[in-house]
């Protein structure tokens, strides 16, 4: 049972242009999200955040849209630059009754940002 | 502060053989967690230690254990070796806060199994 899901393996922009990367979870217990950037032969690093209680959340060029009814999250990068060019990972959290979280991530969406 | 470390980065392995992959989270976080990445399939994951105890699992068979020790680095072992194993086998800590969802992960060890 995918609890997150990233539908577009793949995404292929021009440089200087917006990529925007969609993520659909399930769960409606989620109140925290995450986006992660993942380079060949490196661990994930964290990206940007939102809590459940924001629609939205800036950090320069990265932005990331919550949508709770349509339990929709995307991430846009405005303007895209060839060093954007990684695996993003979108993730949920939700606060379990013994008092810690657990992450859930989605499966990917490949970026190519091309000149 | 230095970042998550794990070790070995690489390594081939044939069926039916064990392995075990360490890991060394940043300086103060208590909370360790352990995922797999397989191509299509993000990161799945396995289980998570805090202050030595696992808290938290997820739907592996019980080949895959771990342990996590009073210095909080970690250990993750797979028994009997399948094909399907080789992955990338990512470790990731966090800050020692009640709720941390933001988790800092390692380069991961690249399993091989033939």
């Amino acid at each position: 049972d995918q609890q997150v899901k990233q539908n577009s393996p793949s995404l292929s922009v021009q440089e200087g242009r917006i990529s925007i990367l969609n993520c659909d979870y399930t769960n409606s217990m989620f109140d925290y999200f995450l986006w992660y950037k993942k380079y060949p032969a490196e661990g994930p690093t964290f990206l940007i955040s939102i809590s459940s209680i924001k629609d939205k959340n800036e950090d320069g060029r990265f932005t990331v849209f919550l949508n709770k009814s349509a339990k929709h999250l995307s991430l846009h990068i405005v303007p895209s630059q060839p060093g954007d060019s990684a695996v993003y990972f979108c993730a949920a959290s939700a606060l379990f009754s013994g008092g810690y979280n657990k992450l859930i991530f989605g499966a990917g969406t490949r970026l190519a940002v091309h000149p | 502060k230095a970042g998550v470390t794990q070790t070995p980065r690489y390594l081939i392995k044939t069926r039916g053989q064990q392995v075990t992959l360490s890991c060394s989270p940043i300086s103060g976080h208590r909370s360790v967690s352990w995922y797999q990445q397989t191509p299509g399939q993000g990161l799945q994951f396995l289980f998570e230690y805090f202050s030595e105890t696992q808290r938290n699992k997820g739907n592996f068979p019980g080949r895959f254990s771990g342990r996590q020790f009073s210095n909080s680095r970690s250990e993750m072992n797979v028994s009997t070796l399948e094909l399907g194993d080789s992955a990338l086998y990512l470790c990731a800590s966090s800050p020692p806060d009640r709720r941390s969802d933001t988790q800092y992960f390692g380069p991961g060890t690249r399993l091989t199994v033939l």
